[in-house]
């Protein structure tokens, strides 16, 4: 079991906007960055998101991150067949002085 | 432009001592501001971070993993490594190094990963 939380699930067709949640506590999200990676098996992951909302250069804008408290979000926009991925929360936590991933989200495009 | 590539056994026997190495070009491991680390991925499973080291030799580790991991560098080679001793079954993953920097969390340079199996 993950420390942080997301959806094992998420679906949306093409165009539409998806978000995927994260949910951590006090000694990982609220006090340190999160960090969103895309993640297709077989290949590496890919970062996406970090510092909660910023984009590495070559990220479509497509792609946005935030956070709130002990959550985090990211959203994708005008979703595209090329999206169906995997999608995972990252960021260090405090407590267990390491980096922790989510358990991970596959994101289906109908 | 920085590029990374694992290379070690596929193939590792149950308590034995996974090793496994990667080579970066195009680049220094002697830089200021990057951690030089792992993650893995076993099958059906989410990603793991296993661990870092930082430019200075300073390392960090996954806790549940902490007493089997040992990551080093040789800066000589431009090259650092994993070992992970008392392997078992659940220790069969795809194997990826990855570079961070400015902070352990901000993974933006990957191997392409390497498949590890533990067998009996």
């Amino acid at each position: 079991q993950s420390v942080l939380t997301q959806p094992p699930s998420a679906s949306g067709t093409p165009g539409q906007r998806v978000t995927i949640s994260c949910s951590g506590s006090s000694s990982n999200i609220e006090s340190n960055y999160v960090y969103w990676y895309q993640h297709l098996p077989g290949t590496a992951p890919k970062l996406l998101i970090y510092s909660n909302d910023q984009r590495p250069s070559g990220v479509p804008d497509r792609f946005s991150g935030s956070k709130s408290g002990t959550s985090a979000s990211l959203a994708i926009s005008g979703l595209r067949s090329e999206d169906e991925a995997d999608y995972y929360c990252a960021g260090w936590d405090d407590s267990l002085s390491g980096v922790i991933f989510g358990g991970g989200t596959k994101l289906t495009v109908l | 432009q920085v590029q990374l590539q694992e290379s070690g056994p596929g193939l590792v026997k149950s308590s034995e001592t996974l090793s496994l190495t990667c080579t970066v070009s195009g680049g220094s491991i002697s830089s200021t501001i990057y951690y030089w680390g792992w993650i893995r991925q076993p099958p059906g499973k989410g990603l793991e971070w296993i661990g870092a080291i930082y430019y200075g030799g300073t390392t960090y580790y996954n806790p549940s993993l902490k007493s089997r991991v040992t990551i080093s560098k040789d800066t000589s080679k431009n090259q650092f490594s994993l070992n992970l001793n008392s392997v078992t079954a659940a220790d069969t993953a795809v194997y990826y190094c990855g570079r961070s920097g400015p902070t352990i969390g901000y993974m933006d340079v990957w191997g392409q990963g390497t498949t590890v199996t533990v067998s009996s």
